[in-house]
């Protein structure tokens, strides 16, 4: 069983710090990673994709990969209230399969 | 208007009924997913299919079918619904010549069974 595993949190963080949000997953030949962000109640939303090890950047938002630990990151600088949400990791085990996701880290940022 | 658009919404239905929730999208995308999420468990697929005339199962098929009636349309049937089938359910697709795995999510359709 091909697993993605998350901190359920809640992680709760103050306006303006880094949140950081933390996924392992078990099969090493996995090649794609996202990260979805799911307000109550709405459909996930993507925020980030990454397929090569190292770290790519998109504004606030820095995903991490390091294949080898099998360890995929979220980095979200400057947090904002709205960036309160659950956040998905999903992963691509193998080009022709479905995405396999994560049970979501659960992220409250205060003002 | 949407380009995922699942049916019904909202259902409340009762112990052995038969349910169908329809997924319908305008991406043109040819793989289409159907998910269900629980509280604290996030999505757990239950469904694909590539093409028209592929369909794969999920972690979490036992309970349900589908039907890929044509490249924009994916329905999901439960023959007899049961209490522990309570949950939201979103519909996906995506498309292979992207070759990125992105989904793209429907708005959901959350089902009640008493």
């Amino acid at each position: 069983q091909k697993e993605v595993e998350q901190n359920s949190g809640p992680l709760s963080v103050p306006e303006g710090a880094i949140a950081s949000l933390n996924c392992t997953y078990s099969d090493r030949v996995s090649q794609s990673f996202f990260w979805y962000r799911q307000y109550s109640g709405k459909s996930p939303e993507l925020i980030m994709s990454i397929y090569s090890n190292g770290d790519k950047e998109d504004g606030r938002f820095t995903a991490q990969l390091n294949k080898a630990s099998q360890y995929v990151s979220l980095l979200i600088r400057d947090s904002q209230p709205s960036d309160s949400a659950t956040y998905l990791c999903a992963v691509n085990h193998q080009a022709g399969t479905a995405l396999i996701f994560g049970k979501g880290t659960t992220l409250s940022v205060s003002s | 208007d949407a380009d995922v658009t699942q049916t019904p919404r909202n259902r409340i239905t009762k112990t052995g009924k038969r349910i169908m929730l329809e997924c319908s999208q305008t991406k043109g995308h040819d793989r289409m997913y159907w998910y269900r999420q629980d509280p604290g468990l996030g999505l757990r697929l239950i469904y694909y299919s590539f093409d028209v005339k592929d369909i794969n199962k999920g972690e979490i098929s036992d309970g349900y079918s589908v039907s890929r009636q044509a490249q924009a349309k994916f329905s999901l049937s439960l023959e007899s619904a049961i209490p522990n089938q309570t949950a939201l359910y979103f519909c996906a697709t995506s498309d292979s010549r992207l070759n990125t795995g992105e989904l793209f999510f429907g708005e959901g359709s959350r089902l009640t069974v008493l």
